[in-house]
């Protein structure tokens, strides 16, 4: 998986408790994602990180924040967990030169 | 909304055959890209063709463009049991965001 690790791999949590999801990379790419991945939706951009305290929203923004404090990390918050955002999460890196993208194994989030 | 759209949502057919899929987009774009999904994993980057390219090839994968019907299919060839996945085109319109499909399921039956 590219030197891209997620952490937990697997998180059950209640409804309106926050929730953070790491995204870590070994390659110093520039580009960092997080996108989520529902039955029927394929894989929807949440945000995505073009440098070290650099972020902007995606398709699917609200209820979640990101922050990038350092190259290698990735963090996606959310602030009060919904049964909505069951999904799996997928973190993705990009160096910028070809708009390739290389994923993490995913998060799979239950919100009970 | 989603810019690109697979078609079949899913396909199955014998090891050995051909599997042909293909993507529908609905703006122009830099380039369009195929990623494979196996079960339970992360997204794989398989092929990126330009928007000025009409065809490129990757071992058993042939890709081809065809940007003024704004349409692309994924050829595998000599299908194998590994091939099972499911595969997504990407489009890239810059400013380094992919827009991706729903995902064609591919199974291949021994």
């Amino acid at each position: 998986d590219a030197g891209i690790t997620q952490s937990p791999r697997h998180k059950v949590t209640e409804t309106g408790t926050p929730v953070t999801l790491r995204c870590h990379q070994t390659e110093n790419h520039r580009y960092m994602y997080w996108y989520r991945q529902d039955p029927g939706h394929g894989l929807r951009l949440i945000h995505y990180s073009y440098g070290v305290k650099d972020t902007d929203k995606g398709e699917v923004s609200d209820g979640y924040s990101v922050s990038r404090s350092k190259t290698e990390d990735f963090l996606l918050t959310l602030e009060s967990a919904t049964s909505s955002q069951t999904s799996v999460y997928f973190c993705a890196i990009s160096d910028g030169g070809t708009d390739t993208q290389y994923f993490g194994p995913g998060t799979r989030l239950t919100v009970l | 909304s989603q810019q690109g759209e697979e078609d079949p949502q899913a396909l199955s057919i014998q090891e050995g055959e051909n599997a042909t899929m293909n993507c529908s987009y609905k703006t122009s774009i830099n380039n369009l890209q195929w990623y494979r999904q196996n079960s339970g994993r992360g997204l794989v980057h398989l092929i990126l063709i330009r928007s000025n390219e009409r065809e490129k090839h990757s071992g058993r994968l042939r890709v081809t463009l065809d940007t003024s019907k704004k349409s692309s299919s994924l050829l595998i060839t000599a299908s194998r049991a590994a091939d099972t996945a499911s595969y997504f085109c990407a489009t890239s319109q810059g400013a380094q965001k992919l827009v991706f499909g729903q995902g064609t399921r591919l199974t291949i039956n021994p």
